[in-house]
């Protein structure tokens, strides 16, 4: 069945990175867009971005432009979102999501979810 | 960026009862592209409804959707013990692919 697996929990300093992964199984990683969405402790939802993991190609919210990075590795389905420059208000929940099918004129929702993973960021 | 406002923030109910959430987009989400998910504590969110009115996959008949350009709503009829949540609209026209500030559903 279609399966996005996150890495585990991650606490860093303020200033420090953290690179999250999310592993799809289930389906042809290059043919579907990946998103990426947070959610801070009592908070709401959170777009941050997708990736293209056929081209590579991605789009950030304007909000991370500049200090979150979407890459992948087709050779394992992973997709990474490592985000820099980490303060505080950064910890929350990281979720990775697949989106629409790369082509299709019509855009899809949220289908399926990674677990999550939960960066903290604290001194 | 399509900003989207969920009203009530808190609906308090009784297991059985009927409960109606709104999302309202601040202009016409195209194509009806939005989405309604299920979040319970401690666990990621739930695909519910798609194209304003469609079923995800193993959703249950008594969760409906309808609405369209800017006014949209999330009907629970018979609310089960299991579907005291947050709910969250979404539209995926466009990007950015924004959330609304979701609806908590609590036991009255």
């Amino acid at each position: 069945q279609v399966q996005l697996v996150q890495s585990g929990a991650e606490v860093k300093k303020p200033g420090a990175s953290v690179k999250v992964s999310c592993k799809a199984s289930g389906y042809t990683f290059t043919g579907y867009y990946m998103h990426w969405v947070r959610q801070a402790p009592g908070q709401g939802l959170e777009w941050m971005g997708w990736i293209n993991p056929n081209s590579g190609d991605t789009k950030d919210a304007q909000k991370f432009q500049g200090w979150v990075t979407m890459t992948r590795d087709t050779s394992i389905s992973t997709a990474y979102m490592e985000l820099t420059s980490l303060k505080s208000d950064d910890t929350a929940v990281y979720y990775c999501a697949r989106g629409s099918r790369i082509g299709a004129t019509t855009n899809d929702p949220f289908h399926v979810w990674g677990q999550g993973t939960m960066v903290t960021v604290s001194s | 960026e399509i900003v989207l406002t969920q009203s009530p923030g808190t609906l308090s109910l009784s297991p059985g009862e009927r409960a109606t959430l709104s999302c309202r987009a601040s202009q016409s989400v195209s194509s009806n592209s939005l989405a309604w998910y299920q979040q319970k504590p401690g666990q990621g969110p739930r695909l519910l409804i798609y194209g304003a009115s469609g079923r995800a996959t193993g959703i249950p008949d008594r969760f409906s959707g309808s609405g369209s350009g800017t006014d949209f709503t999330l009907t629970i009829n018979r609310l089960e013990p299991e579907d005291f949540a947050v709910y969250y609209c979404q539209q995926y026209a466009s990007s950015p692919r924004t959330f609304g500030q979701g609806t908590k559903v609590e036991i009255k």
